[in-house]
């Protein structure tokens, strides 16, 4: 199965530096999600971005997508203490009539005050 | 809108016990899922239901069963709890993808079940 893979598995930064996270995925997509996961916490869609887009802004996060390379970057500008969190990209499996999402195993983020 | 919730937040479980975990969710979603979370393992999916009365296998259905009787509720059964089920669980509802108006398939999470099984 599609299986998105997160790059690094972990990361540590400080307070107001960016950071990048990475994606890899293995077949054909027609969009790629990332979700925040606070700790404890269920996960929270951050962004969609489809497969006929390059690049996408919300706020201070920025995605990327290279379809020709199967895969994906998540970028956190200026981040926060309260950016700590996992991060996971999940992609489609319309295997079926069904949606389905594939997550990653994620990359946690800790940013230090 | 209270969106996903799960009862109850935490269980705890001798082997062998049996136990039933509700997602209720109110915004009329038509697809809904239970996901296991694992310490280095990401989300699994368990089971899902694509609409009322129908359900179908995930990637690690053994072990549980699911039933969807109402449209906004989707519960998770352990008949006969494993020390391998000792996870984090998580239900979410989608909406169906549509190509044609541009719908998509973003999941909405529940708070999460964290069940220990002794």
């Amino acid at each position: 199965s599609q299986q998105g893979e997160e790059d690094p598995q972990a990361l540590s930064i400080q307070e107001g530096e960016n950071a990048t996270m990475n994606c890899s995925y293995k077949t054909s997509i027609n969009n790629l999600q990332w979700y925040r996961q606070n700790s404890g916490r269920g996960l929270v869609h951050l962004i969609l971005i489809r497969s006929n887009e390059r690049e996408k802004h919300s706020g201070r996060l920025r995605v990327t997508l290279d379809t020709s390379k199967k895969s994906s970057s998540l970028l956190i500008t200026a981040s926060r203490a309260a950016d700590t969190a996992s991060y996971f990209c999940a992609t489609p499996n319309y295997g079926g009539a069904t949606n389905k999402l594939i997550f990653g195993t994620g990359t946690l983020l800790a940013v230090q005050p | 809108n209270a969106g996903v919730t799960q009862t109850p937040k935490f269980r705890v479980l001798k082997t062998g016990q049996s136990m039933t975990l509700l997602c209720a969710q109110d915004m009329n979603h038509e697809y809904m899922y239970w996901y296991r979370q694992d310490p280095g393992m990401g989300l699994r999916l368990i089971h899902y239901s694509v609409g009322e009365g129908t359900t179908a296998k995930g990637e690690v259905p053994d072990g549980y069963n699911v039933s969807r009787l109402k449209k906004q509720n989707f519960l998770l059964g352990l008949e006969s709890a494993a020390p391998s089920q000792t996870s984090v669980y998580f239900c979410a509802s989608s909406s169906p993808f549509s190509r044609t108006s541009g719908r998509t398939d973003t999941q909405y999470f529940g708070p999460g079940t964290r069940l220990t099984v002794l």
